[in-house]
């Protein structure tokens, strides 16, 4: 029962040009949302959270946008840049539990 | 380092052969998770501490999995007679608050091996 899905295993965008990556997920309980990045023989590293109470988060040029009714999350990047290649994971957790998280999205930026 | 570590970084094992990979968390950090991430997969959950307390371990695949952190801080998981569908990269991350509304830092994992 893959409770966080992210249906898109790679996306490939053009340098300067915007990364959307998607995920959607199933349990109502989730309260609080989070995007890791993943390099190659790296663990993942935390990139921006928001929480439910919010619709949107920015942090210089990555933004989250919570869409509640829809079950829908979003990161956008822009501009992208190659070093933002790398694989996404979206994540979700309920307060005071454990985080669960999606499958990835493998992002490559073209220069 | 200020960061989370795990050793070994690789680790093959025959079948049947039992097995302990250690995490060192961030000093001070409340939370400690386990995660295991097959090829291709996102990092599925395990087990979750806070402090010394095993708060949850309904991830664990088996009872050959156990994991201890008997002092609140490293963490240690255990894999009694491995089998090969355990060859998996083991993912620790920990994180300052208890509530799981705080990010988790993550150690490189140590990648497993069983032939």
């Amino acid at each position: 029962d893959q409770q966080v899905k992210q249906n898109s295993p790679s996306l490939s965008v053009q340098e300067g040009r915007i990364s959307i990556l998607n995920c959607d997920y199933t349990n109502s309980m989730f309260d609080y949302f989070l995007w890791y990045k993943k390099y190659p023989a790296e663990g993942p590293t935390f990139l921006i959270s928001i929480s439910s109470i919010k619709d949107k988060n920015e942090d210089g040029r990555f933004t989250v946008f919570l869409n509640k009714s829809a079950k829908h999350l979003s990161l956008h990047i822009v501009p992208s840049q190659p070093g933002d290649s790398a694989v996404y994971f979206c994540a979700a957790s309920q307060w005071g539990f454990k985080t669960i998280f999606g499958a990835g999205t493998r992002l490559f930026v073209k220069a | 380092g200020a960061g989370v570590s795990q050793s070994p970084r690789y680790k093959v094992a025959k079948r049947g052969q039992d097995v302990a990979l250690r995490c060192d968390p961030i000093s001070g950090h409340v939370s400690l998770f386990w995660y295991q991430q097959a090829l291709g997969q996102g990092p599925e959950f395990l087990t979750y501490f806070q402090n010394e307390a095993q708060l949850d371990k309904s991830g664990l695949p088996s009872d050959r999995f156990f994991a201890e952190r008997p002092e609140g801080s490293v963490s240690t998981l255990k894999i009694q007679r491995t089998q090969q569908e355990d060859s998996a990269v083991y993912l620790c991350a920990s994180s300052l608050r208890g509530d799981g509304a705080t990010e988790a830092f993550f150690g490189q994992g140590t990648r497993l091996t069983v032939v």
